[in-house]
């Protein structure tokens, strides 16, 4: 496509709840990331994926939250059991390769837990 | 530990100043370092790539340049305007681990 989409843009959830967030990189890009940033902050980490392996998952928080890429494009973020603590802007980002140009990021999908 | 400040943390100008971001960078073993622009709620928009390599990078009013010995980079904005109201954002690409470091941005409003 012609930049990073990302679904749904907007989700409210109520605690306990299993949410899945959608990302569609750049045409041709090899490398994802996902990001989480929460309000008046800077986008901290979570993970990163190389064609279809995850290639770095130190930033995710807990054995809640899971990503895949199961053909090398689309990617999904998972998170069981949200916490309210769980809400904040996630950020899709992608690249050419690891360590080969600009990040690009979709508009994100801000998730609200109840 | 890797970490990026940027300061300050807010900054408001009358139009037409030009003014002159900063971001900090603990460990100058970087392959490159990017800024950001955010709007409130939004995604972020790449602005400017500098690589390990480079000294500066230009983009019609901006100006990015790169100090890795005294790890610094700065961005420069020329003729501030009132559009140019935003956070913004840099972002280290440390050597050793693909993932970006952030700083927590500039919120930067121009006053018309």
């Amino acid at each position: 496509g012609a930049g990073v989409s990302q679904t749904p843009s907007n989700k409210v959830t109520e605690k306990g709840k299993y949410v899945e967030l959608r990302c569609d990189p750049i045409s041709g890009h090899t490398a994802l990331y996902w990001y989480r940033q929460s309000l008046g902050q800077g986008p901290e980490f979570l993970i990163y994926f190389q064609g279809t392996g995850a290639a770095d998952d130190s930033g995710l928080p807990n054995d809640r939250f899971f990503a895949v890429r199961p053909e090398g494009s689309v990617s999904t973020l998972k998170i069981q059991r949200t916490e309210r603590g769980d809400s904040a802007m996630y950020l899709c980002a992608s690249s050419l390769g690891l360590n080969t140009g600009e990040l690009f990021f979709g508009e994100g999908s801000r998730l609200t837990v109840l | 530990k890797q970490e990026v400040t940027q300061i300050p943390a807010a900054l408001s100008v009358p139009e037409g100043e030009n003014l002159v971001l900063n971001c900090s960078f603990t460990d100058s073993a970087i392959y490159n370092l990017q800024w950001f622009r955010q709007d409130p709620g939004k995604g972020l928009t790449s602005l400017l790539l500098i690589q390990s390599s480079q000294r500066e990078q230009t983009s019609g009013r901006l100006n990015a340049s790169l100090d890795k010995s005294s790890g610094r980079s700065t961005l420069y904005i020329a003729a501030s305007q009132p559009g140019d109201s935003a956070t913004y954002l840099c972002a280290v690409g440390y050597s050793g681990t693909y993932k970006y470091i952030f700083g927590t941005g500039t919120r930067l409003k121009v006053l018309a």
